[in-house]
């Protein structure tokens, strides 16, 4: 089974509606990051969480929502999605020693919103 | 403002050649890269990181060297084979202190020919 799983894998929306993307991980890490990565340009942060209590921005996080549930679940949500945040989006975690721990990804989630 | 920057062209070698990927970055010397491999459809896989003390870092038939005068790293794979095949991702830290936030680029897609 894989560490770092995220659904769903692929989703087709529409404008406006509210979406949830989901995360979850047995890697026991307490970090958790979402990011979207668009063709041509490199992966983006969108909201990152060191534990369950602590939620911070992102360089991109205008137009997202998320929600720590627990240690293992981080989930990134869309309150009113529009077409320009069709992308591919990822779920990561880190162990919390050091600041130069390698991340550990989810295998992505396509959004597609028409 | 930090960037990384890399090739954006595919490069293409034959197979049992060595290929060699540019990752330049801007303002101060970060203090450790990372390299993540990704196959389509795939979230990226952490390969090596090497610190800015360190000159080069091997695993297997992967190397990695840091110039902090060049402002540069360069990731080399030897005796390439068609499985190495994908998108290579250098990455930097992007804060100061223990944040674990990363500054990734966008990524060059290597092609070994058989």
């Amino acid at each position: 089974d894989a560490d770092v799983t995220q659904t769903p894998r692929n989703r087709i929306t529409k404008t406006g509606k509210r979406i949830m993307l989901e995360c979850s991980q047995t890697k026991g890490h307490d970090r958790m990051y979402w990011y979207r990565q668009d063709p041509g340009l490199g992966l983006r942060l969108i909201y990152y969480s060191f534990d369950v209590k602590d939620i911070n921005k992102g360089e991109i996080s205008d137009g997202y929502s998320v929600s720590r549930q627990a240690q293992a679940k981080f989930s990134l949500s869309l309150e009113s999605a529009i077409p320009n945040q069709t992308a591919l989006y990822f779920c990561a975690t880190s162990a919390s020693t050091g600041s130069n721990q390698p991340q550990h990804f989810g295998d992505g989630t396509r959004l597609s919103i028409l | 403002s930090q960037k990384i920057e890399q090739n954006s062209e595919a490069l293409n070698i034959q197979e049992g050649k060595t290929a060699t990927l540019t990752c330049n970055y801007t303002n101060y010397s970060p203090a450790y890269l990372q390299w993540y491999r990704q196959d389509p459809g795939r979230g990226p896989v952490f390969l090596l990181l090497i610190r800015e003390n360190e000159k080069e870092k091997r695993k297997e038939r992967l190397k990695v060297t840091f110039d902090t005068t060049l402002k540069q790293s360069l990731f080399h794979i030897t005796a390439s084979q068609p499985a190495d095949s994908a998108t290579y991702l250098c990455v930097r830290g992007g804060g100061s202190g223990n944040t674990g936030k990363l500054i990734f680029g966008q990524g060059t897609t290597l092609q070994v020919k058989p």
